[in-house]
């Protein structure tokens, strides 16, 4: 299984809903990403996670929540959004570093179009 | 942190011509250099990447070139098809890929690049 699978692949959302988008591979990545992608514009780094622990945050706003159950699954909790938060939202995986004759770079899910109204 | 820059934002070329995408980056850490084609509402997939140690790679009509002295790298893409009509983004990490942390990507702006029959 050479996939990032993301669900919902579409959302549409009032300001005060709560959701969660979730993410899932089977490759063995130990790395897990969020990324924000509006459109016309390269994506933006969100979350981190590396061997199932939280990493890096972009200093995220606390309306977006991840969670990182297992080394396979990726959530992306969303409460209280705006409507600007609309976007599409990409999960990917990745090995974690440089290892040799590993592959090095990501592997990007379909996305989460979401839409705020 | 990283700054990756990218040229051009549109390219236009005649099918069967070739086409270069260049990008900078600021962090001299740096040790690897993908390249991601993303079609209209679809996913980025990586479709080729560089390592530091090493100048050129090629694969079939994709080629990439790294020049570490002047922090620049750049997509070649020979005999162009109109399914190479998509957007670009060249990415690079903030510092060096190492064991743990995962890798944390900043793109470049994107390169619109429209392959006419």
């Amino acid at each position: 299984d050479t996939e990032v699978t993301q669900t919902p692949k579409h959302l549409v959302m009032g300001m005060t809903n709560k959701k969660s988008l979730k993410c899932e591979q089977h490759m063995g990545h130990r790395a897990m990403y969020w990324y924000k992608q509006k459109a016309k514009k390269p994506p933006e780094l969100m979350f981190v996670y590396s061997y199932e622990k939280l990493s890096i945050n972009e200093s995220v706003p606390s309306r977006f929540s991840p969670e990182c159950p297992n080394s396979s699954l990726l959530n992306l909790h969303l409460h209280a959004l705006q409507p600007e938060d609309s976007a599409l939202y990409l999960c990917a995986s990745s090995q974690v570093g440089m290892g040799v004759g590993t592959p090095d770079g990501y592997t990007f899910g379909s996305g989460t179009r979401l839409t705020v109204v | 942190g990283e700054n990756v820059e990218q040229h051009p934002s549109t390219l236009s070329v005649q099918e069967g011509d070739s086409a270069v995408i260049k990008c900078t980056y600021s962090d001299s850490a740096s040790n690897y250099f993908p390249w991601y084609k993303q079609e209209l509402g679809k996913r980025p997939q990586l479709i080729i990447d560089i390592r530091s140690n090493v100048g050129e790679k090629k694969d079939q009509r994709i080629a990439v070139t790294l020049n570490k002295t002047a922090k620049h790298f750049s997509l070649h893409i020979t005999e162009t098809q109109p399914e190479d009509s998509a957007v670009y983004f060249c990415a690079a990490p903030r510092g060096p890929i190492l064991t743990g942390g995962g890798n944390k990507l900043t793109f470049g702006t994107g390169t619109q690049l429209k392959v006419e029959l």
